[in-house]
């Protein structure tokens, strides 16, 4: 069975620095998705970026990056000049894709990220 | 362009009573995932509903039991609630026949289920 493991339960960054978010997964498949999702107080989950395996070339929207690394399973994410608004939980999740279907979404406990001023 | 719709916001049930959540895809999706999210936990996936059918289903009992309409709305029903079913229930909807390009979820905000 899939899984993703969140190893930081709770981070910290003073604003306009850099913080990176852990991430580690286990799976046997080799056509998948993986996904950071932030979670504020208002509850929705907000797509933050996607990396689909098969692409070796890692992610990046705007401030947020990621650092994928295959082979060891590990999908970090890195957020750069840190703003107040980043204050939030943050789920690392995983999705199979089933023959051209995407499969359900397979969440770690999430990191909670504190800004501050 | 309207996003995921859920409602109630909140819902307060007693142990035993039977639930109904709803939710209204985005516009344009045609698939609809339910997750249960525990407090101080990622969410758990129940299940997904496509053409009107259950399409994968997550490790949750038979109590938990969906559907999804014409217009792709979906409902979540619980029967026989028990205290831990008390959560936020999320839905997700994505597009299945927009292919690799469009692979990924919109949330929207939840219902706060509590049973007391």
């Amino acid at each position: 069975a899939q899984t993703v493991t969140q190893s930081q339960p709770e981070m910290s960054v003073q604003e306009a620095e850099t913080v990176t978010l852990s991430c580690t997964y286990d799976t046997s498949e080799s056509d998948y998705y993986l996904f950071w999702y932030k979670q504020p107080p208002s509850r929705q989950m907000i797509l933050v970026i996607r990396q689909e395996a098969y692409k070796q070339q890692n992610a990046t929207e705007n401030r947020f990056s990621v650092n994928f690394q295959k082979a060891a399973k590990s999908f970090s994410l890195k957020i750069s000049d840190s703003q107040l608004g980043d204050a939030a939980m943050y789920f690392c999740a995983y999705a199979m894709n089933y023959g051209g279907s995407q499969g359900n979404l397979i969440f770690g406990k999430g990191t909670k990220l504190s800004v501050k001023p | 362009d309207a996003g995921v719709t859920q409602s109630p916001t909140h819902l307060i049930k007693t142990r035993g009573q039977q639930v109904t959540l709803r939710c209204s895809p985005k516009s344009g999706h045609d698939t609809v995932s339910w997750y249960q999210q525990a407090l101080g936990q990622g969410p758990q996936f129940i299940f997904q509903y496509y053409e009107e059918e259950e399409r994968q289903r997550g490790n949750f009992p038979d109590r938990f039991s969906g559907h999804q309409f014409p217009n792709y709305s979906s409902e979540l029903n619980v029967n026989a609630l028990l205290l831990g079913d008390s959560a936020l229930y999320l839905c997700a909807s994505s597009f299945t026949q927009g292919g690799r390009g469009n692979y990924g979820y919109t949330f929207g905000s939840g219902t706060r289920l509590t049973v007391v």
